[in-house]
This record gives structure tokens, C-alpha cells and sequence, in this order.
């Protein structure tokens, strides 16, 4: 089992349509979540972090549930820009600073 | 500001050859530096942890003597794939976590490698 799983993907989705991502995680003493999203040839870039409490930041809204091991990305309002390959990273247990990638899920919007 | 650069953004050699991959923090002082690859549709994959002025960490599978990590520097480090092949081309990214803020990674932009 991989230490984090997210949808195969791809999601092809209308301009303005809501979105869900989802993800897996397999080691239960896990700390910190983030989702990353990663444009065509270029370097991640952090989109947000994922609180056990939820956080929201505009149309984007991420979830954590620690009991299933179980994190979501979800986006309202879907804009054309969205269009983008979205990592879930988790941290390695035995190193607060190592991340371990899932293998990302990508997204196209459509007008 | 957390400014990480790559030099060079891309790099085409003959098998055989040696390339150098530059990764600098430009406006902040990094305590480590972790160096990732990613192949076509894979995700990132962890190469090494690189902590100033000590030897590098290499994960499970990454052959040390083969892609030396050099990180003589706060704000530098360096990736060297010694006689590169073309299994070894691939996407090369680097990033740093600033001193107090380690959860934090900040990403370089990348080094495409080609190996012909």
C-alpha cells in the first residue's frame, strides 16, 4: 500500500463546477497535511496546509479527518488558472521535516 | 521573500558526463536542503536530505557515490550526477526549509535533465 494515495485522475470538470480531491494517508502517527499544486514542468507550490479543524481559504477548502486517514481538497467556483496537477503531501513520521508525496491528481477545467 | 533558485533550468548531456545542479536560497538561510526527482506522471521522490556543513542523508535506493551532494553553505547546496546515463534523466527539484521554520520547504523551480 502506498504511504499516501490520492484519485488516479484526470478530473475534466466545466469552468465553474465544484471540485473534489481526496487522499489517503497510511501512517496513523502522521502530523502535518498539506495540498500542493504543481503546474506543467514547473515546482510545486504549497496551496495549503490541512488543520484537523478545517481551513478555508477563498474558494478552496481542505478537511482533515484523522480517523479514516483521510484528507480533501475541495474547489468551489472552478476558475480556467485551476487547471493544475494537485499533490497531497504529508510529513514522515520519523522526520518532522520529510515529506512524502502522493502522486498528485490533475485537473483540467473547461470553458 | 523565501526565494529558492535552480541553476541550470535545463541541461542536455552525452552519457557519460557529469552534471552539476545549483540550489540556492536567495533571501534566507537554510538549514536543510532536501533534493527530489520526478519522472513523467510519477510523484516526487525524496533523493536526499542535505544539513549544512555534514554529510548528506540518502533514502533507500539512491546511490551516494553516484549523485554527490555537496552543501558547503546556509543559502547553497549541490546536486552532482556523476557519469550520467539516460535513466537518469528526469526532473530534478530542490528545496529549503529557512532556520526556525522548519516545517516549511520552499521549492526551487527545477532541473530538467536530458541524457542522451
Amino acid at each position: 500500500r502506498k504511504e499516501v494515495e490520492q484519485d488516479p485522475g484526470p478530473f475534466n470538470v466545466p469552468e465553474g463546477a465544484t471540485v473534489a480531491f481526496n487522499c489517503t494517508y497510511s501512517n496513523s502517527a502522521s502530523q502535518s497535511f498539506f495540498w500542493y499544486r504543481q503546474d506543467c514542468r514547473k515546482e510545486p507550490k504549497l496551496l495549503m496546509s490541512v488543520y484537523s479543524s478545517g481551513n478555508e481559504d477563498g474558494r478552496f477548502t481542505a478537511q482533515l479527518n484523522r480517523a479514516s486517514q483521510y484528507i480533501s481538497l475541495l474547489i468551489r467556483d472552478s476558475k480556467l488558472s485551476d487547471s493544475a496537477t494537485y499533490l497531497c503531501v504529508v510529513n514522515r513520521v520519523d522526520s518532522n521535516y520529510q515529506l512524502i508525496w502522493g502522486a498528485g491528481t490533475k485537473l483540467i477545467i473547461k470553458p | 521573500g523565501a526565494v529558492v533558485s535552480q541553476h541550470p533550468s535545463w541541461v542536455i548531456c552525452k552519457s557519460g558526463t557529469s552534471v552539476k545542479i545549483e540550489c540556492r536560497s536567495l533571501d534566507f538561510q537554510a538549514t536543510t536542503m532536501f533534493w527530489y526527482r520526478q519522472f513523467p506522471k510519477q510523484s516526487l521522490m525524496l533523493m536526499a536530505t542535505s544539513n549544512e556543513g555534514s554529510k548528506a542523508t540518502y533514502e533507500q535506493g539512491v546511490e551516494k557515490d553516484k549523485f554527490l551532494i555537496n552543501h558547503a553553505s546556509l543559502t547553497l547546496s549541490t546536486l552532482t550526477v556523476t557519469s550520467a546515463h539516460p535513466e537518469d534523466s528526469s526532473f530534478y527539484i530542490c528545496s529549503a526549509t529557512p532556520v526556525g521554520a522548519q516545517e516549511t520547504q520552499y521549492f526551487g523551480p527545477g532541473t530538467r535533465l536530458l541524457v542522451l
